[in-house]
Order: structure tokens, then sequence, then C-alpha cells
């Protein structure tokens, strides 16, 4: 079935190197994706989002790429701080029924080397 | 804004027990929504609701009921607990019933059913 998943389940960079994490996603009629990052303990919180129309776009930090040709998502991180380790997950927001569902891929867990 | 606010963060219960799990929102959303997030896994949808009064199932809404008396409460009631039924539960909310928002995660409820 359509499904959203990841690349690599674990991801270790040393302190202030740059991060990359991958996300493929299925479902072409897909039309905005998100990205979480998940801490121990919390819930999900916001990192960017980026709609179908746009092929990158920025926050402080981090940027997030969209390749609608090969439906892959990633994440990028900007000098990786110990702050930055957690789990991400990639999310596609998917119309399902009368509504929009989010459909999350199994994450990526982030290690920072200090 | 305390945003998405669940209650408790713990439950220990037995096979059979019912009990309700809380989440409140002060952000007046219409979109409320229940997940539970099992180990190496990413995050799937049980319930939804897209207003007060209107809510409708998820992917794994078997054993979980809901209802949306108020915009601002959102509870999940375990009918009779299963150990399947172990997990760690989260709700979230986003501004509109439709399309490009992200969702607003609480801390999650974990539960353990012996």
């Amino acid at each position: 079935g359509e499904s959203v998943g990841l690349h690599l389940p674990t991801l270790s960079v040393q302190e202030g190197d740059n991060s990359i994490i991958n996300c493929a996603y299925s479902n072409s009629a897909s039309d905005y994706f998100i990205w979480y990052k998940q801490e121990s303990g919390k819930g999900p919180q916001f990192i960017i989002d980026i709609r179908s129309n746009m092929d990158k776009r920025q926050g402080q930090r981090v940027t997030v790429l969209l390749n609608k040709t090969v439906k892959h998502l990633s994440l990028q991180i900007a000098a990786t701080q110990p702050g930055d380790s957690a789990v991400y997950f990639c999310a596609e927001n998917r119309q399902m029924d009368s509504s929009y569902k989010l459909i999350f891929g199994s994450g990526t867990r982030l290690l920072v080397r200090p | 804004n305390a945003g998405v606010t669940q209650t408790p963060k713990f439950q220990v219960l037995k096979t059979g027990q019912s009990m309700t799990l809380q989440c409140a929102q002060d952000m007046n959303h219409e979109y409320m929504s229940w997940y539970r997030q099992d180990p190496g896994m990413g995050l799937r949808l049980i319930h939804y609701s897209v207003g007060a009064g209107i809510t409708d199932q998820g992917e794994v809404p078997n054993g979980y009921n809901v209802s949306r008396s108020t915009t601002e409460d959102f509870p999940l009631r375990l009918l009779s607990a299963a150990p399947s039924q172990t997990s760690v539960y989260f709700c979230a909310s986003r501004r509109g019933a439709w399309g490009d928002q992200p969702q607003h995660f609480g801390d999650g409820t974990r539960l353990s059913i012996l």
C-alpha cells in the first residue's frame, strides 16, 4: 500500500556538522508535508512544512527540500547541536474521505556526538 | 495559551477495565485527533473530529470511542482494555478542518494494560 517511509532509522553526526534526514513518499496526490521532532517523553513538535508547489523552504537552521519527480523529501539541519538529538518524523497530509489526515513515517533517530 | 493538554500522563489498567483519556485545547481549533504510538513505529490515527458534534474513524479505531461535545475537549474512551492497547496516546489539534496546516500535539498519555 501507499506509505510514507524513511531511508535510515538512525543518523549519528558530529556536533557542528550539517544533518540530512531523508523521507520517501509514494502518494503523488499528496500536496503538503510536515517535519516533526520528538524528544524523549514529549509529543511531536512541529519543525517546518512545505506545500507541493514549492521545492524548498527555509526556517531557522532548517531547510526542507521536496523533489516531486522522485517523491522524496529531506530535512537539513545546519550546525547540528546536542539539543537537536531526537527522533524526526516526516508526515504526509493526505486527503482521505471528507478530511485531510496525517500519515507518519516510522521516524529517524538523530544522535549528535559532542 | 497552554496548547494541547492531555491527562493523565501515565496510567496502568487491568484487562477489561474501562477508562477515558482526556484532551483539551485552548486554541479554538476545529480539528482534533487521537493517535497511538507503538515502539519503532510512527503515529497511527485512531479517531478524529472536524468540529463539535462530528467524529470519524481513523486507521485503527477498534476498541476506542470518542465524542466531541465542545470545541475544546475530545476525550478518548477505552471500553474494555486489552493488552494490545498498551501504547502511548497523543492528542493533536489544528486550526482548520481542511488541508495544509500543521497539527499541534500534546505530550501524551502512557498507558499500560496488564
